[in-house]
């Protein structure tokens, strides 16, 4: 099973980029690696999915390395708003059709 | 962009009842689960639901728990005897399909019913 293992929290100031890493060693070749954000009191949200390389959407970027060991999600110029629970996820975890959430990254936003 | 819509938003009921959570997943969706999320913790994997019959449980997901797909939009989670330590935000989700063998599958969560077992 990949375990994930990203820092427990985050601090960071409006406008700064932040990049939070995930490691993902013992990854299996099937699996993808996907981030979901979660504000209080919310469902958790799909935010970015990527298998390698570098996959950008309106909302985040994703680095994968070529040996898929880890990843970074890069969040631009964050705001007040992205203060959020950051989860990454990058296993079936020993089944179908479940997605298992880890502890995540708790991002604080500062003026 | 299409939602997840759960009722009631809240829920308070006496150690002992049952409780019914209701949600009405993305109507083309095909794949439904339950999460739970006690406070300061994390999301916990309930069940997930395909083709009219359980996919896959997790081992919180006993004999006091059922779900349900009564008709052809709602999808619900029955507590026969609540606990205390039923006391959570239970999410409910969907996805459109899975691929087997992969993780790229993208699910949708509702905004949660919050259940307070006294």
């Amino acid at each position: 099973l990949a375990k994930t293992t990203q820092p427990i929290s985050m601090d960071s100031y409006e406008g700064q980029e932040v990049n939070i890493t995930c490691s993902h060693n013992n990854i299996a070749t099937n699996d993808y690696i996907t981030w979901y954000q979660q504000f209080p009191s919310q469902g958790p949200r799909f935010i970015i999915q990527g298998y390698k390389t570098k996959v950008t959407n309106e909302v985040a970027s994703l680095f994968i390395p070529a040996d898929r060991k880890s990843s970074t999600l890069s969040l631009p110029r964050v705001s007040l708003s992205d203060t959020a629970v950051y989860y990454c996820l990058a296993s079936l975890s020993g089944g179908y059709n479940k997605l298992i959430f880890g502890a995540g990254t708790r991002l604080a936003v500062h003026p | 962009e299409p939602e997840v819509t759960q009722t009631p938003s809240h829920q308070v009921t006496q150690m002992g009842q049952e409780v019914i959570l209701r949600c009405v997943p993305i109507s083309n969706h095909l794949y439904f689960y339950w999460y739970r999320q006690i406070l300061g913790q994390k999301v916990e994997f309930l069940v997930s639901f395909y083709n009219n019959e359980i996919s896959e449980k997790s081992e919180i997901f006993d004999d006091q728990f059922s779900v349900e797909r009564p008709d052809g939009s709602n999808f619900t989670l029955k507590i026969r005897s609540t606990k205390l330590e039923d006391s959570a935000m239970y999410f409910c989700a969907s996805s459109e399909l899975w691929s087997q063998g992969t993780t790229n599958e993208k699910l949708f969560f509702g905004s949660g019913t919050q259940l307070s077992v006294l």
